[in-house]
């Protein structure tokens, strides 16, 4: 089983300010993706990365994968209280291997 | 459409009682996933099912059993309730060629 190790576990934060979440593997994925996970409800699929150094952004949330195809980051910009959820990485590796999550909890 | 759907949503179980867990997709996909999430522990697949007549072990296996129906419907089977399968159980499926696992609501289940 592929390890994908995320950080921080929890993160609370005020409205307007930034946050970094990170995913890390010592394997080398085929494609990583985000997932949202809200309370009481399945994890929705938030971006998809494929190629190593790629950069996508989805409105304030700014995804990065590491060159060597190993780790990625989530970069939130001036949070928003809509924002709270359990971010979830996963790892393909022909099937998804996922990260632990990390809690964010963004108060006005 | 109303994507990937499961019951039930909460299900409250006594040690060695057995159980099933439905679900059913109306997005035409052709594989479909079954994860338990716990706390700490991100979610680990049980079994997945790549294509309709074909079921295979995912990382979590042991205490269970799945059955492909046919192509809109897998189920999930607790054959004798254990306490260390207190968990969410989630249903998945993703079309062929895609990235995107589309998630059920899932179901939470506690075994006494």
């Amino acid at each position: 089983t592929q390890l994908l190790e995320q950080s921080p576990q929890f993160l609370s934060i005020q409205e307007g300010e930034n946050l970094t979440v990170y995913c890390n593997s010592s394997s080398v994925f085929s494609s990583l993706q985000w997932y949202r996970q809200e309370p009481g409800e399945g994890p929705v699929l938030l971006v998809t990365v494929v190629t190593g150094g790629e950069v996508k952004k989805l409105k304030r949330l700014t995804f990065q994968f590491g060159d060597a195809r190993k780790d990625s980051s989530l970069h939130i910009t001036a949070a928003q209280p809509g924002d709270t959820g359990l971010y979830l990485c996963a790892g393909d590796w022909g099937k998804l291997q996922f990260g632990a999550g990390t809690q964010v909890v963004v108060t006005p | 459409n109303a994507g990937v759907t499961q019951t039930p949503k909460f299900q409250v179980l006594k040690t060695g009682q057995s159980m099933t867990l439905q679900c059913a997709q109306d997005m035409n996909h052709n594989s479909m996933y079954w994860y338990r999430q716990d706390p700490g522990m991100g979610l680990r697949l049980i079994y997945y099912s790549a294509s309709e007549g074909t079921t295979d072990k995912g990382e979590v296996p042991n205490g269970y059993n799945v059955s492909r129906l046919n192509k809109r419907e897998f189920s999930l089977r607790l054959e004798s309730a254990a306490p260390s399968q207190t968990s969410v159980y989630f249903c998945a499926s993703l079309r062929q060629g895609g990235y995107e696992q589309y998630f059920g609501p899932g179901t939470r289940l506690t075994v006494t």
